[in-house]
């Protein structure tokens, strides 16, 4: 079964910082370009950042750039992103998703992960 | 950054009624635009990709068209399952957007 599940959302004051996990199962992650998208609640989607399948191509929003970084770990099948300076903007549902197409470099996401939230807040 | 602009923003509807979403861009995207569905509390959910290219196990009452600037989602016969928010994407530069969302509601 396909499956990928995020961890390490929560409550962090405003500057503070997180880790957020994306643990896949069920397909050769190695393979595939992986994104995150966030979704503030009761509003839209939001791409954040893409971390294609070998590293030479990666990509964030004007909005975290400089803030938020992410990495994978194939040997672990885990997608990852480091988020430092937090604002309180950045309060949102953070999902991880699966590039569309051969290697997943189409630009489009065929599989999501249920989502961690994080509260930026004091 | 390329705005995608959907309408309307929301909609009632009966079962068995056809139901059409569109979605527009501020230039040319091809046909890179890519349509989903997301009920209240799940992820979303791939529906068509490259316009009008169905992903394997939707439904086929679910159409995708359009190329350019102007595109449009389609639901030919409503089901109770198909309430829900549908997202258009673009799919042709970084950063990727979407569109602000179509709520297609119980009349």
């Amino acid at each position: 079964e396909v499956q990928l599940v995020e961890s390490g959302g929560g409550l962090v004051q405003p500057g503070g910082s997180l880790r957020l996990s994306c643990a896949v199962s069920g397909f050769t992650f190695r393979k595939f370009c992986m994104h995150w998208v966030r979704q503030t609640p009761g509003k839209g989607l939001v791409w954040v950042s893409r971390f294609n399948r070998d590293g030479s191509s990666i990509s964030y929003a004007d909005s975290v750039k400089g803030r938020f970084t992410i990495s994978r770990e194939n040997a672990k099948n885990t997608l990852y992103l480091q988020m430092n300076s937090l604002r309180v903007e950045d309060t949102a549902v953070y999902y991880c998703a699966r590039g569309g197409g051969f290697y997943g470099d189409d630009g489009y996401f065929d599989l999501w992960g249920r989502g961690t939230l994080v509260t930026v807040s004091s | 950054d390329i705005q995608m602009t959907q309408s309307p923003s929301s909609l009632s509807a009966s079962v068995g009624d056809r139901v059409t979403i569109t979605c527009r861009a501020i230039q040319t995207i091809y046909t890179y635009l890519n349509w989903y569905q997301q009920k209240p509390g799940k992820a979303p959910k791939l529906l068509i990709y490259a316009a009008s290219s169905l992903e394997s196990g939707v439904p086929s009452r679910f159409t995708g068209s359009g190329s350019g600037t102007d595109f449009t989602l389609t639901i030919s016969s409503l089901q109770p399952e198909d309430f829900a928010t549908y997202y258009c994407q673009q799919s042709y530069s970084f950063p990727l957007t979407f569109g602000g969302g179509t709520e297609v509601e119980l009349k």
